[in-house]
């Protein structure tokens, strides 16, 4: 079964600190996604990502978010000054499309001190 | 602004006996709906996706279904086990080009008692 990859699974950072969250989307995927749950919270949709752009993103995505596909199998989401709010688990995704449904990484708990 | 409200929040209930959970849509122009797993602290399994042409879909003891005109969705587990204690959550997508998220439910905690 393939699988969606995402390094690494925790991270600690100081606010204020840049951070760069990785993943390794199935490889015959053409969308790509990060959500974010903050503890006892829902899911939440940040950004997708198609044909090395930016397709939708949602307000939580700010300038202080940035998404790269800079290679032919990694996706990272930077967030570039990071805030006490910023933690939570990070999932990234991946689709052939909308009609095949998602399949979703285990995630990045991101904690910000 | 689409809502999805999954009911109940939580649900505890003895080993062997068939549960459904339930979810619900405001907009009912949906193109999918996806329900998923997710254990503490981990990410979320994909359990079944239904398209909106479609009334239901089955795998194995979990049997989800829809009516997109009513906007509500059900997953029913039969003869639950210890191992199906999760969280479950409902997601809908509303278009089938892929640029837009899910909407997720706040998730059913689910607590099966040996």
């Amino acid at each position: 079964e393939p699988e969606v990859t995402q390094t690494p699974s925790h991270q600690v950072t100081q606010m204020g600190q840049e951070v760069i969250l990785r993943c390794v989307p199935i490889s015959n995927h053409l969308y790509f996604y990060w959500y974010r749950q903050i503890l006892g919270q829902k899911v939440e949709f940040l950004v997708s990502f198609y044909n090395n752009e930016i397709s939708e993103k949602s307000e939580i995505f700010d300038d202080q978010f940035s998404v790269e596909r800079p290679d032919g199998s990694n996706f990272t989401l930077k967030i570039r000054s990071t805030k006490l709010e910023d933690s939570a688990m990070y999932f990234c995704a991946s689709s052939e499309s909308g009609l095949r449904g998602y399949t979703f990484g285990s995630g990045t708990r991101l904690t910000v001190v | 602004k689409q809502e999805v409200t999954q009911i109940p929040a939580a649900l505890s209930v003895p080993e062997g006996e068939n549960l459904v959970l339930n979810c619900s849509f405001t907009d009912s122009a949906i193109y999918n709906l996806q329900w998923f797993r997710q254990d503490p602290g981990k990410g979320l399994t994909s359990l079944l996706l239904i398209q909106s042409s479609q009334r239901e879909q089955t795998s194995g003891r979990l049997n989800a279904s829809l009516d997109k005109s009513s906007g509500r969705s059900t997953l029913y587990i039969a003869a639950s086990q210890p191992g199906d204690s999760a969280t479950y959550l409902c997601a809908v997508i509303y278009s089938g080009g892929g640029a837009d998220g899910l909407t997720f439910g706040k998730g059913t905690h689910l607590i099966i008692q040996p």
